[in-house]
């Protein structure tokens, strides 16, 4: 079964506004992931977050960990239509190829 | 470098037949990983070779094996096909070592199994 909950399933908003992902875990991780997935494609890496980081930026992205909480969120500013996708959490709790996937946020951006 | 190719893109199969999925992984990434995607179950892990050996196991059946060979090319089989395995099958490839600390995983456009 999977262990990430995401907030929400399906999120539409325009071109220029923020849009703000949460992705909630039940047990401890060495890590946790963000991809993004478009049309049904192979998975592409966004950022990676440790357990001892609070936040971590990349370009347009912001991603925040609370691992007392147990929660992550994904903050992607200055949306383009091309950021229309889905995206996932993923928790790693070892430094092993295996993953815990989230059941994804679907991302609308309206040009 | 190359990314993460999976072959065939696209299998139509019957119940009860098996099939066999291929993966190349990025050069020089040794680990391999193999995940299910369904609209009903999202992502799920399947297993992880390293240097040939599964080092981790997902919760499927047995039906469901893999394997990795010395130049990290990994397979993936299925017998005695159901209807429920229709899904996107994805591979993706890390750049692990034994003492990495990170494992972001580089993924491959997937394999869409179809079993009528």
């Amino acid at each position: 079964s999977q262990q990430g909950e995401e907030d929400p399933q399906a999120l539409s908003i325009q071109e220029g506004e923020n849009a703000t992902m949460n992705c909630s875990y039940k047990t401890s991780i060495n890590n946790l992931q963000w991809y993004r997935q478009n049309s049904g494609r192979g998975l592409v890496h966004l950022i990676l977050i440790r357990s001892n980081e609070r936040e971590k930026h990349s370009g347009r992205l912001r991603v925040t960990l609370d691992t007392s909480k147990k929660s992550s969120s994904l903050l992607i500013t200055a949306s383009r239509a091309a950021d229309t996708a889905s995206y996932f959490c993923a928790t790693s709790s070892s430094n092993t190829g295996k993953l815990i996937f989230g059941q994804g946020t679907t991302l609308q951006v309206k040009p | 470098k190359a990314g993460v190719t999976q072959t065939p893109r696209y299998l139509i199969k019957t119940r009860g037949q098996q099939v066999t999925l291929s993966c190349s992984p990025i050069s020089g990434h040794r680990s391999v990983s193999w995940y299910q995607q369904t609209p009903g179950q999202g992502l799920q892990f399947l297993f992880e070779y390293f240097s040939e050996t599964q080092r981790n196991k997902g919760n499927f059946p047995g039906r469901f094996s893999g394997r990795q060979f010395s130049n990290s090319r990994s397979e993936m089989n299925v017998s005695t096909l159901e209807l429920g395995d229709s899904a996107l099958y994805l591979c993706a490839s890390s750049p692990l070592t034994m003492r990495s600390l990170y494992n972001e995983q580089f993924f491959g456009p997937g394999t869409r199994l179809t079993v009528l």
